[in-house]
This record gives C-alpha cells, sequence and structure tokens, in this order.
C-alpha cells in the first residue's frame, strides 16, 4: 500500500495566519490527492482533488500544489472555523490510503 | 442539497454482527459509487470497501475481507454495509463516502459518522 506522510502532526497558529501543511506519498502518485478538513465531531468535508483543484464551494482561502510524491496544503487568513485537521488522501493506486492528519490549533 | 444520511451503529459484542445504512440525497444516487470509510479513536481515516454505480463490482480491505459485505440498493437509494465476525479493532466511527467524476475513491461527499463499539 502507498504510505501518506503528513508533517507537521500538529501546527499551532494565530487568526489572520497563513499556514502551509506537507503530504509525502511513498511512491509517485502523480496528481490524484485529495485534502479534506475534519472538524471535531463531524464528518471529513472535501476540499481539493486532483491535487489543487478547489471542490465547488471551498473558499480560495484554501490552494493546494504538487505532483509526483511532495503535496502541500496552504490555508491562508486563518479564521476560527479553519482550526481543526486536515488529511490528504491518495487515489492513484489501490486502495486508498489518507495521511495520518495534521491538527491545526489556535494559538 | 446533497446529503449523506447514515444509521446502524450500536454496541455489540465481539463475534455479532451489525447492520450500516446511508441513504442518499440530493444527487443522482446511481450514478455514484459508494465507500465506506472509518475512523478509529484517535486514528486516521481508513478505507473499508467500495461498491460500484450497479452493485456489480465490489471491494474491500484486507482488514475485512471475508467479514464485511457490502450492497445497494438504487431504488431506495442506499448503500448498506453488512459487518460480522466483529472484532475489538473494528470498533470505530463509520463514514460513508461518495465517489466522484474524479474517480471512485475521490470523495466529494461524506455522511456523518456511525458509532460501533465491539466489546470484547
Amino acid at each position: 500500500d502507498i504510505q501518506m506522510t503528513q508533517s507537521p502532526s500538529s501546527l499551532s497558529a494565530s487568526v489572520g495566519d497563513r499556514v502551509t501543511i506537507s503530504c509525502r506519498a511513498s511512491q509517485d502518485i502523480r496528481n490524484f490527492l485529495g485534502w479534506y478538513q475534519q472538524r471535531p465531531g463531524n464528518a471529513p468535508k472535501s476540499l481539493i482533488y486532483a491535487a489543487s483543484i478547489l471542490q465547488s464551494g471551498v473558499p480560495s482561502k484554501f490552494s493546494g500544489s504538487g505532483s509526483g510524491t511532495d503535496f502541500t496544503l496552504t490555508i491562508s487568513s486563518l479564521q476560527p472555523e479553519d482550526f481543526a485537521t486536515y488529511y490528504c488522501q491518495q487515489y492513484h493506486t489501490y486502495p486508498p490510503t489518507f495521511g495520518q492528519g495534521t491538527r491545526l490549533e489556535i494559538k | 442539497e446533497e446529503q449523506l444520511q447514515g444509521s446502524g451503529g450500536g454496541l455489540v459484542q465481539s463475534g455479532g454482527p451489525l447492520r450500516l445504512s446511508c441513504v442518499g440525497s440530493g444527487f443522482t444516487f446511481s450514478g455514484s459509487p459508494m465507500s465506506w470509510v472509518r475512523q478509529a479513536p484517535g486514528k486516521e481515516l481508513e478505507w473499508v470497501s467500495a461498491i460500484s454505480v450497479t452493485g456489480g463490482s465490489t471491494y474491500y480491505a484486507d482488514s475485512v475481507k471475508g467479514r464485511f459485505a457490502i450492497s445497494r440498493d438504487n431504488s431506495r437509494n442506499t448503500v448498506y454495509l453488512q459487518m460480522s465476525s466483529l472484532r475489538a479493532e473494528d470498533t470505530a466511527l463509520y463514514f460513508c463516502a461518495k465517489g466522484s467524476r474524479c474517480g471512485t475513491y475521490c470523495f466529494d461527499l461524506w455522511g456523518r459518522g456511525i458509532r460501533v463499539a465491539v466489546s470484547s
């Protein structure tokens, strides 16, 4: 199975900050990567697919980049509702696999 | 509004069965591949099973193969996960998730989690 490794595992930031989360795949997955946001007690919400394409309705403060094995999610101008856990997921190779998550906390 | 609504969780003894259901609305359910994904307490997301739009093809994670069965009823806009021979390690929050135009495993909609607790 393809291993997805996110860094950092947790991150503290302030309202208004810009943060970047990294995701590395153990093999080349081209751009078959999605990002999800999960608030405590809620279902995951899809933010980005194909590494950089925003899902409908997702604000442009979220952006994704990368291809191959290295990917990033950037969130600009953090607001209270952005503090959540973020997961990357590859869907290039069966079975689909997720990163361990990055918990974004308020400083 | 697109929605997925799950039901059927609960507390079950080790070795017992349980069936989860997930009803879709606001989108063409019969045109959407569906998956189940779970999250054990404090752990990351783990894909469990998927089913094609017609139900003719099913897929399972190695951890549940032979114990879980996924099915769907497009007339009821519902996907099911029949779980048997449950183990303590199956304790998790189970989510149904909808595949999208970018792929069966490219999820664009998730249902609220269904809590499953297996007692040993």
